[in-house]
């Protein structure tokens, strides 16, 4: 089961900054925040990712609150193609090296002219 | 940037039918993975792989099997196809995190049809 609760739908005027909340209250200690978007028909792109510092990159922020129990995306400056389902997603070590993805039903966010 | 490539945008099969999905990746990741997509049930893993000849189940492996013969190739195998494996099939990369964390990077996808 996925461990993160995300808003099914957002709302956003093109030109604002997108922010999209996130909870995931029983996150361990070594498990890491990372969000994907996905665009109709296309494959989930990789957006951000961090385990407990906020994260900046060319393509948005990520708030991840001192306890860790909740974080918010931020998109700057929402355009048009910004619009997509958004999954926040806690990764899950699977024993090894390699971290799992289990993916929610995620937001979707909507930009509008 | 990473490159995951996945051989056919769209196949339609039969059922009965061995199907073989291909994914090539150009960034030397040691691990790959093949997810399944479906309206209401999200991504669902069904095999990874973090080396050469080296698989390991997923969540719903029932019905697929994996080979990666080379570091950068991960196919999955559909022995039998049967109606309720059609779906999207989705592959993904990244480099072996260790103790450190590793994004994945997807391929488009694949919508296969099983009829």
């Amino acid at each position: 089961d996925a461990k993160t609760t995300q808003p099914p739908s957002m709302d956003c005027a093109e030109g604002r900054a997108a922010n999209l909340p996130c909870n995931h209250s029983t996150i361990s200690g070594n498990e890491y925040v990372y969000w994907y978007r996905q665009i109709h028909s296309q494959g989930p792109q990789y957006i951000i990712h961090g385990l407990k510092n906020n994260e900046t990159n060319e393509m948005a922020s990520l708030i991840i609150t001192e306890d860790r129990k909740s974080s918010t995306l931020i998109l700057p400056h929402a355009t048009l193609r910004d619009t997509a389902v958004y999954y926040c997603i806690v990764s899950v070590r699977d024993g090894g090296a390699t971290n799992k993805l289990i993916f929610g039903t995620g937001t979707l966010l909507a930009v509008q002219p | 940037d990473v490159k995951v490539t996945q051989s056919s945008r769209y196949l339609v099969k039969r059922t009965g039918e061995k199907v073989f999905l291909e994914c090539v990746q150009d960034m030397d990741h040691e691990n790959m993975f093949w997810y399944r997509q479906d309206p209401g049930l999200g991504l669902r893993l069904i095999y990874f792989s973090y080396d050469v000849k080296m698989k390991e189940k997923g969540d719903i492996p029932e019905g697929y099997s994996v080979s990666r013969e080379k570091k950068e190739r991960f196919s999955l195998i559909l022995e039998s196809a049967s109606t309720n494996q059609t779906s999207m099939y989705l592959c993904a990369s990244s480099l072996l995190g260790g103790s450190s964390n590793q994004p994945q990077h997807f391929g488009d996808g694949t919508r296969l049809s099983i009829l």
